[in-house]
């Protein structure tokens, strides 16, 4: 059983260039979330998803685009890198609404945008 | 101010002895109250989860709710070397559009010494 698993797990870029992070869980979970994590600020929502087609901002999504087409996968996209989107990407998802719903994290990427 | 606070340490703790982490949140409608231990480089994992006010206990772990004031803690008991980590307060939100949101505090770093 997989669970959740992002790739890449590190990724080196350039300024202006455009990458995309993949995430994929194999749980059927409606919902889906992207984090990133950086010294002093913690975790920052960036944009979730509710399902299929389905997906939303969080609290930092500027700078970046998500989709989501099949209920597995929920790329992210950095359509133009900046220095200050260098950070730790976490996807996470969890099963429903209930109060109770626990997110369950993947193993994160590593960006660097030189 | 913000919604989720944790004191971002480091907390040093003898092994042996109890590590007390607190965590304060400001969204009085929240249900659920989660901790996360993250070590370095790694994923947030959960390791526990508390609904009710009062205390509830998982092993080496106590989590503690106190709702009127706003209160969750995070007790480690006979603190080993391998509890270094840093231990991740949520709180939740349900939303239709997120389902379980959670906010996160920054985090709390514990350093047990042998």
């Amino acid at each position: 059983d997989a669970g959740i698993t992002q790739s890449p797990r590190y990724k080196i870029t350039e300024t202006g260039r455009q990458v995309t992070l993949m995430c994929h869980q194999t749980w059927s979970h409606s919902y889906m979330f992207w984090y990133r994590q950086d010294l002093g600020h913690g975790l920052r929502l960036i944009y979730y998803s509710a399902a299929a087609d389905i997906t939303d901002k969080g609290e930092v999504p500027d700078g970046y685009v998500v989709s989501r087409s099949k209920t597995e996968n929920f790329p992210l996209t950095l359509e133009s890198a900046t220095r200050s989107q260098t950070s730790v990407y976490f996807c996470a998802s969890s099963g429903g609404e209930d109060f109770q719903e626990t997110q369950y994290f993947g193993p994160g990427t590593r960006l660097l945008v030189l | 101010q913000k919604e989720v606070e944790q004191n971002s340490g480091p907390l040093s703790v003898p092994e042996g002895a109890i590590a007390s982490l607190n965590c304060t949140y400001s969204d009085r409608g929240s249900q659920s109250f989660f901790w996360y231990r993250q070590y370095s480089g790694k994923s947030p994992e959960l390791i526990m989860s508390i609904y009710s006010n009062g205390d509830k206990e998982d092993g080496r772990f106590t989590a503690q709710l106190n709702k009127a004031s706003q209160y969750v803690s995070l007790l480690i008991r006979d603190s080993q070397p391998s509890d270094s980590a840093t231990y991740l307060c949520a709180v939740n939100m349900i939303t239709k559009a997120a389902g379980n949101k959670l906010t996160f505090g920054g985090g709390t770093r514990v350093l047990v010494k042998p």
